[in-house]
């Protein structure tokens, strides 16, 4: 079975904050993909990644960066971390293009206090 | 751009009783439409796609594309249907990326 690790469960960060969010895959997938997950609003696309240190903007990019140095790894980055960013964080993987039978984590809840 | 509605945030049913998650699209191609799920305390998971015309786990889900919907349904609703689906829409072939609806809570009531 491919597995997403995302290596945070809960996070606790103060407004202002750099924050990182990691994500592992270990089934050589070729797209990552990070999602935040909000009730009545769904998932919605931040940032993905079709190859090492490609990367392409989502719906909602603003506020977040990402880093994909190696192919088993998808970093997303919060700047400076504000309250409106506090969500359910979802990493996703898939092995080619025109795969969508995504492989989830298991998310990482993130509070900005 | 391409849209994904699912008009019920939640949805009640009886155990034994048919049960149907709306989900209607906008998009000006030809889609690929998905259902996912998930179950409490675990991860999103594929259940099934139109392409594939398969049932799992006794749901179903035709694509009109006259309406423009991908409705989800099963006949005989059990408890271990409780969940979170979310319908989903993926783009032009060379598109890499799913777009969610909101999604719909369904509660199986015994």
């Amino acid at each position: 079975d491919v597995k997403v690790t995302q290596s945070s469960r809960y996070l606790v960060k103060r407004t202002g904050e750099k924050v990182f969010l990691e994500c592992v895959q270990d089934m050589d997938h070729e797209n990552m993909f990070w999602y935040r997950q909000d009730p009545g609003l769904g998932l919605r696309l931040i940032y993905f990644s079709y190859d090492v240190k490609m990367k392409e903007k989502g719906d909602i990019p603003e506020g977040y960066s990402v880093s994909r140095e190696k192919k088993e790894r998808f970093s997303l980055i919060l700047e400076s971390a504000s309250t409106n960013q506090t969500s359910m964080y979802l990493c996703a993987s898939s092995l080619e293009t025109g795969d969508y039978g995504y492989t989830f984590g298991s998310g990482t809840r993130l509070t900005v206090v | 751009a391409q849209r994904v509605t699912q008009p019920e945030k939640l949805l009640s049913v009886f155990k034994g009783a048919p049960v149907e998650l709306k989900c209607n699209y906008s998009y000006s191609g030809s889609p690929e439409l998905f259902w996912y799920v998930q179950y409490s305390r675990q991860r999103l998971q594929l259940l099934l796609r139109h392409i594939s015309r398969e049932s799992i786990k006794g749901f179903t889900a035709d694509l009109n594309k006259g309406e423009t919907s991908f409705h989800l349904k099963k006949p005989f609703a059990q408890e271990e249907d409780s969940a979170m689906y979310y319908c989903a829409l993926s783009g032009p072939s060379n598109d890499y990326k799913l777009s969610f609806g909101a999604g719909t809570t369904v509660t199986v009531r015994a």
